[in-house]
């Protein structure tokens, strides 16, 4: 059981450039969630999904795409990366009756 | 605006004694509370939540207080260790139970052996 996995670990972009941040998980999770950690911040809510085919907004989703095809999978799409974009990138999931969410160790994001 | 606000940047405690981190939230429709450690490099790790209806949640030495009308909790760490340092995120969510979490910005606590 390998709980909530991210790839890559990290990642160097140049402005402009377009990635997708993996994100897969094993616990049958429904509710999958993203999260951007910025110096002084906190965590903040990029985007997230309640089981598949269905995705909403977070508090920040400016600039990222999702999308939810399969319970396992979480992708995160940058489509044109911005240096406001550099940031640590944690995904998260959750059993939909409340449970705790899981995070996984984090994808670190560069954009020069 | 920050809706979930942790004042103290750092905390450093002595071994064996008492670790007290504290919370405060402006949104009252916040009615779940969460406390998250976070080791560097890695990913943030649940550690203790409490429930709006309640004011008080214990396991093991760890105990969450919630104030309601102060709209305020805090977290006990009895006795700290040397492995408690980390940085502990405050979080709260509202209608669904844990999910669409608002983080506070942290508080780094360092445990002096």
């Amino acid at each position: 059981n390998a709980g909530v996995t991210q790839t890559p670990k990290f990642q160097v972009l140049k402005t402009g450039q377009s990635m997708t941040l993996q994100c897969a998980q094993d616990m049958n999770h429904e509710y999958m969630s993203w999260y951007r950690q910025d110096p002084g911040m906190g965590l903040r809510l990029i985007h997230y999904s309640v089981g598949a085919g269905i995705t909403d907004q977070g508090e920040v989703p400016n600039g990222y795409n999702v999308s939810r095809s399969t319970t396992e999978d979480f992708p995160l799409r940058l489509l044109s990366a911005a240096p406001s974009q550099t940031s640590v990138y944690f995904c998260a999931s959750a059993g939909l009756a409340g449970e705790t969410q899981y995070f996984g160790p984090g994808t670190r994001l560069l954009v020069l | 605006d920050q809706q979930v606000k942790q004042n103290s940047p750092s905390l450093s405690v002595q071994e064996g004694r008492i670790s007290i981190l504290n919370c405060d939230y402006t949104n009252s429709m916040f009615d779940y509370f969460l406390w998250y450690k976070k080791y560097p490099a890695e990913g943030p790790t649940f550690l203790i939540s409490i429930s709006s209806i309640k004011d008080k949640n214990e396991d093991g030495r760890f105990t969450v207080f919630l104030n309601k009308s102060a709209k305020h909790l805090s977290l006990h760490i009895v006795p700290s260790q040397p492995g408690d340092s980390a940085v502990y995120f405050c979080a709260a969510s509202g209608g669904f139970g844990n999910e669409k979490l608002t983080f506070g910005t942290g508080t780094r606590l360092t445990i002096i052996p």
